[in-house]
């Protein structure tokens, strides 16, 4: 049964620092995976997407990477600012199932 | 395009109601997606479609809860005989297979609380 765990469960950061959020995924098997934005109360949106053949993506200040024989993913932010404060989610598909199995959550908090 | 669309935003229900949301998915995807979530938690699978075939169940759903997407277009969720329990945020996805490539889009979640 595939599980994914992230770390930390929180994060409080000084505007303008660059920071890791990590993903952990027990089943290296994976389709694709990924990484999601939530706002309070609000639904998800999607950040970056990393099929299983690849090993990272980039967008704007956002890079995510691949490990799958370790079963990690990380989600780097650079120049973190306010605006970037919210739960990152991250999700994989395992082969043979199109569902998404989802992390907790980290919920990142960029002080001004 | 609009992108997934959640129907209604919020609902209040006294215990025993029954209730019902709607999902329009993203007009070409497939494939579409219920989940669960609760404060603190990441989303939790229910079920999706592909087309308008249900190919898969999580556990949590339960004799209660029942999904269907005619026509392979938009999507109900009911709950009946709703309990506190089922108070939560109810979150719907659509994706679409391009060549390996498969993105998940959501909604903007239905929230619903049991009274």
């Amino acid at each position: 049964k595939q599980e994914v765990t992230q770390i930390p469960a929180a994060l409080s950061v000084p505007e303008g620092e660059n920071l890791v959020l990590n993903c952990s995924f027990t089943d290296s098997a994976i389709y694709n995976l990924q990484w999601f934005r939530q706002d309070p109360g609000k639904g998800l949106t999607s950040l970056l997407l990393i099929q299983s053949s690849q090993r990272e993506q980039t967008s704007g200040r956002l890079n995510a990477s691949l490990d799958k024989s370790s079963g990690r993913s990380t989600l780097y932010i650079a120049a973190s600012q306010p605006g970037d404060s919210a739960t990152y989610l991250c999700a994989v598909t395992t082969s043979g199932t199109y569902k998404y199995i989802f992390g907790t959550g980290t919920r990142l908090k960029v002080l001004a | 395009d609009t992108g997934v669309s959640q129907n209604p935003r919020h609902k209040i229900t006294k215990r025993g109601q029954n209730v019902t949301f709607r999902c329009d998915p993203i007009s070409e995807h497939n494939r579409l997606y219920w989940y669960r979530q609760t404060l603190g938690q990441g989303p939790e699978f229910l079920t999706y479609f592909q087309n308008e075939a249900q190919l898969e169940k999580s556990r949590l759903l339960s004799d209660r809860f029942s999904a269907e997407r005619p026509k392979g277009s938009f999507s109900t969720l009911e709950i009946q005989r709703t309990e506190q329990g089922d108070s939560a945020m109810y979150l719907c996805a659509s994706s679409s297979r391009q060549g390996s490539y498969t993105e998940a889009f959501f909604g903007q979640g239905t929230r619903l609380t049991v009274v």
